[in-house]
């Protein structure tokens, strides 16, 4: 079974340049997330999608974060512009719909963003 | 909102022992599930063992086995017969099942990094 795919793996912008990262969950996985993981610490809910609607964006900087899951599968993640501070890593994670299978997020090998 | 807190930024232990991380959550909810995940130097995050809250006993998976102490709110995992390959930060998490109008978002501690002497 094909794990969920990241890319790019790196990339390093100027600030107030714009970045995209894409995303493809594992096939039939309903949920996918956005997680932003600032080193030292533990990953951090940007925005989830249940199919390509939208179920919780409340920890995403709407000013300059935006996301969208055109028919539900692909995702991409956009920032415009980037700050310093948005330097992280920025990990996409599926799971299959509520009620099916065990409860359980794959994980992607993430997009290491460096803000200079 | 539910909290996870590991208070063990960094551990270390020799190749072949035993050793303990910790993890305690705090949340109002009764139904729930908590995991460990493995985070090695390559980024990609690594399930290694859930437990529903339901289910008093123990989860186990081959060297890895958790202490759910659900009234102390709890989670505490144990790797035994350590190997190098354990190496890696490994991060608690907490998940409540999707209710009306609500989201399974997965929040997670901000890890434990733990490394494995030979």
């Amino acid at each position: 079974e094909a794990g969920v795919a990241q890319s790019p793996r790196y990339k390093i912008i100027e600030k107030r340049q714009s970045v995209a990262f894409w995303c493809n969950p594992i096939s039939g996985h309903a949920t996918l997330y956005w997680y932003q993981q600032i080193l030292g610490q533990g990953p951090k809910l940007l925005i989830q999608f249940q199919n390509n609607g939208v179920v919780d964006d409340s920890q995403l900087p709407k000013d300059r974060f935006s996301a969208e899951r055109l028919k539900g599968v692909d995702s991409t993640l956009k920032i415009q512009p980037a700050k310093l501070e948005d330097s992280a890593v920025y990990l996409c994670a599926s799971s299959l719909p509520p009620g099916q299978g065990k409860t359980e997020a794959f994980f992607g090998q993430g997009t290491r963003l460096t803000v200079v | 909102a539910q909290t996870v807190t590991q208070s063990q930024p960094e551990m270390s232990v020799q190749e072949a022992e035993t050793v303990t991380l910790s993890c305690t959550y705090d949340t109002s909810e009764n139904n729930y599930y908590l995991f460990w995940y493995k985070q090695p130097p390559s980024r990609q995050m690594i399930l290694v063992i859930r437990q529903e809250a339901y289910k008093q006993q123990n989860a186990t998976e081959n060297r890895f086995s958790v202490n759910f102490q659900k009234a102390a709110k709890s989670f505490s995992l144990k790797i035994s017969d350590s190997q190098l390959g354990d190496t890696a930060m490994y991060f608690c998490a907490f998940m409540k099942p999707i209710t009306q109008g609500g989201s399974e978002k997965l929040v997670f501690g901000k890890g434990t990094k733990l490394t494995v002497n030979p």
